[in-house]
């Protein structure tokens, strides 16, 4: 089976832009969380959807949201974009609907920078 | 959320030494333990889990054991070897997240 892929794999933005990720679970999952990964906070929950729900959401401002398809693909979306926004950004997917007991698959990661 | 502390931060030992990272967890309800590797410029791969129902789980030179009664799992890495250099995470889950340890960065010399 083909694992989690993610596009972009980069992307550079300006500050008050906004940008889309869009990720696709391994075939099969239906579970899709995303994570915000930089050096000084580390590995931070952003949400995660399960059959086009969003389910949980970390503490993150208004301006990150996402959605889920039928199909699973999930995009995220950040607007109006602020220098600390920088980060990689990560969706991982899972098989089942319960909680994050579960194994975990992640992806390669959309790395953002904005200036 | 939970709260998960990962200790050390960093970690040097030679190669063939071995290795240990602690995390502990505040929420007494969690009963899954995972830690996941990061390579330099990839993606988090899952290395072993564990799941409350039992103490320890060996997978060759990787080893996880869980103290639930004080809350705190960690990873055992025997016979290091400089492939084993990376960065490696504890997860505890909450609800549908996974709350992540900040990580430590391991590095093997030879």
């Amino acid at each position: 089976k083909a694992g989690v892929t993610q596009t972009p794999r980069y992307l550079i933005k300006t500050r008050g832009q906004q940008v889309t990720l869009s990720c696709s679970p391994i075939s099969g999952h239906r579970s899709v969380s995303w994570y915000q990964q930089t050096p000084g906070q580390g590995l931070q929950f952003l949400f995660e959807y399960f059959s086009e729900t969003q389910r949980n959401k970390g503490n993150f401002p208004g301006r990150f949201s996402g959605r889920q398809f039928s199909n699973s693909r999930s995009e995220m979306n950040v607007s109006t974009l602020e220098l600390g926004d920088s980060a990689l950004y990560l969706c991982a997917s899972s098989l089942r609907a319960g909680t994050a007991q579960e194994t975990q698959y992640f992806g390669p990661g959309t790395r953002l920078l904005v200036l | 959320g939970e709260n998960v502390e990962q200790h050390p931060s960093t970690l040097s030992v030679q190669e063939g030494d071995s290795a240990v990272i602690k995390c502990t967890y505040s929420d007494s309800a969690s009963n899954y333990f995972p830690w996941y590797k990061q390579e330099l410029g990839k993606r988090p791969q899952l290395i072993i889990d564990i799941r409350s129902n039992v103490g320890e789980k060996k997978d060759q030179r990787i080893a996880v054991t869980l103290n639930k009664t004080a809350k705190h799992f960690s990873l055992h890495i025997t016979e290091t070897q400089p492939e084993d250099s990376a960065v490696y995470f504890c997860a505890v889950p909450s609800g549908y997240a996974l709350n992540f340890g900040k990580g430590t960065s391991l590095l093997v010399t030879p």
